[in-house]
C-alpha cells in the first residue's frame, strides 16, 4: 500500500535555530507533495505545493528564505525551518499525491511536532 | 484564495446513531472535494471524495454535494465509537503548472460514546 513516513516525528529547538524534517514515499511515486502546518489552534495551513521537476509554490505568508523545501526525486522531500520561534510551533505534515489529478488521493505522513524553547 | 468552513466545531452522539457533518466552500469551480479522518498522534488519512454534484456512498459513509450552495457534508450512519476522530474536508483547487492546491478546514472533533 501507500505509505508517507515524516521523521523525526518530534523535536525540541530553541529560539532562533533551525531544523530539518523529512518525508519518505513508500509504494507509490509522489510526483506532487504539500507541506502543510497545523497549529495549537487546530488551524491547517498549507506552507508550499511541491511538484518534481516543477518551481515550488509557496503560499502567501510562508517563504522559501523561511521555509526551504527540497524534493529532489519521487520518494522524498525534505522541509527546513529556519530560524524558528514561538509562532513556528506546530504539527507539519506532508502530504504526497502519485500523480497530479485531483482525484489522486493525498497520503499524508504521521508529521514532525516541533516545540521552540 | 479558497476558503473552508466546517460546522460543528465539535459533535458529540451516542453508539448506533447518525453523525452530520458539515462543510461550506466559496468556490464552485473547485475540482474535488475530501473527507479525511485524523485521530490523536496521527496524520490525515483519506475517507471519501466526490467531484460531481449528488452523493456517494461507501459502506457507512453517504457525502452529498452540492455546488451550486457550495455545501458539502458527510454523513456516518451507525456510529461507532472508533469514528471518534477529527473529520476534515479538503477542496482543491486546480493551480497553475497543472497542479491541484487541497485547502483545509479546520475539522469537526466527532465523539461516539457507547
Amino acid at each position: 500500500g501507500a505509505l508517507v513516513y515524516q521523521y523525526p516525528r518530534r523535536t525540541i529547538c530553541k529560539s532562533g535555530t533551525s531544523m530539518r524534517m523529512e518525508c519518505q514515499a513508500v509504494g507509490f511515486q509522489a510526483t506532487s507533495v504539500a507541506w502543510y502546518r497545523q497549529s495549537p489552534q487546530k488551524t491547517f495551513e498549507l506552507i508550499a505545493l511541491s511538484t518534481v521537476n516543477s518551481a515550488i509554490k509557496y503560499e502567501q505568508n510562508f517563504t522559501q528564505e523561511k521555509f526551504p523545501i527540497s524534493h529532489p526525486n519521487l520518494s522524498f522531500s525534505s522541509m527546513t525551518v529556519l530560524n524558528a520561534y514561538l509562532e513556528d510551533r506546530g504539527l507539519y505534515l506532508c502530504g504526497a499525491r502519485g500523480g497530479q489529478d485531483s482525484q489522486n488521493t493525498l497520503y499524508f505522513g504521521a508529521g514532525t511536532r516541533l516545540s521552540v524553547l | 484564495q479558497e476558503k473552508v468552513q466546517q460546522s460543528p466545531e465539535s459533535l458529540i452522539v451516542p453508539e448506533g446513531a447518525m453523525s452530520s457533518l458539515n462543510c461550506t466552500f466559496s468556490n464552485s469551480a473547485s475540482q474535488s472535494i475530501w473527507w479525511y479522518q485524523q485521530h490523536p498522534g496521527k496524520g490525515p488519512e483519506a475517507l471519501i471524495s466526490i467531484f460531481s454534484n449528488g452523493n456517494k456512498k461507501e459502506g457507512r459513509l453517504t457525502v452529498y454535494l452540492n455546488r451550486a450552495s457550495l455545501h458539502v457534508s458527510l454523513h456516518i450512519r451507525d456510529s461507532q465509537p472508533s469514528d471518534s476522530a477529527v473529520y476534515l474536508c479538503a477542496v482543491s483547487m486546480k493551480v497553475s503548472g497543472g497542479n491541484y492546491k487541497p485547502t483545509f478546514g479546520k475539522g469537526t472533533s466527532l465523539v461516539v460514546h457507547p
